[in-house]
């Protein structure tokens, strides 16, 4: 079956790093996302990755590992505004948007 | 950058009565639309994927003939909740994939039905 796994809930303090990792097992790989999802709102998108590698982008980075099936989202300098769910999706052998359960970050003072 | 435009974005309907949802492309054209449902604290769950001209595809266990689709214009593609109850509450979001490899969600429904 097709799998993506992330943790559910993380909490960290407002200026400093988080990690939120994802592992999945898909039939085929196409591709990973990255979108952050406020209460109430639509996703929007963060990162995408298909090559091994750290792709970096102002305060956000992802890294992603074919080989191991993992990827993590790397939050720097956090803000209160970054309180948000944070969902992993990777598209499979046909392009089909695999999700994860997404991980609620709540960031504190 | 692409957009999806929907609407409406709150919408409150009495049991038994009908709700359309509209999303559209507004600077592309989108040969295929997918519809979502989320639940409070839940990750999106597919419903069903459109293609311009063609039925759609549901996903194991949701209804055709309760969320009907239409997708009959590379621009629009509408899902119709059906005879709506209050089971059907919830947040309904449709995406597109932009013509690379993303894809652009529009900013959802949030369907309440009393």
């Amino acid at each position: 079956g097709q799998n993506i796994d992330q943790p559910t809930e993380m909490t960290a303090t407002e200026g400093a790093i988080v990690q939120i990792n994802c592992t999945y097992q898909t039939s085929g790989f196409n591709g990973l996302f990255w979108y952050q999802q406020h209460a109430g709102e639509a996703p929007t998108f963060l990162s995408y990755n298909v090559l091994d590698g750290l792709e970096e982008k102002g305060r956000f980075s992802s890294f992603l590992s074919r080989s191991k099936g993992y990827s993590y989202l790397l939050l720097k300098e956090l803000q209160m505004k970054d309180s948000a769910s944070y969902l992993c999706a990777v598209t499979d052998s046909n392009y089909q948007l695999i999700w994860g359960a997404g991980t609620k970050l709540i960031i504190k003072p | 950058g692409a957009v999806v435009s929907q609407h409406p974005s709150r919408v409150i309907c009495k049991s038994g009565t009908s709700v359309k949802i509209e999303c559209r492309s507004l600077d592309f054209q989108a040969t295929t639309m997918f519809w979502y449902r989320q639940f409070p604290k839940q990750s999106l769950m597919l419903m069903a994927t459109s293609n311009e001209g063609s039925k759609a595809t549901y996903e194991q266990g949701v209804e055709k003939d309760k969320f009907l689709i239409n997708h009959a214009s590379l621009t629009l593609s509408t899902l119709t909740v059906t005879s709506a109850h209050p089971e059907d509450s919830s947040f309904y979001i449709c995406s597109a994939r932009d013509g690379d490899y993303g894809y652009t969600f529009g900013s959802g429904t949030r369907l309440t039905v009393v």
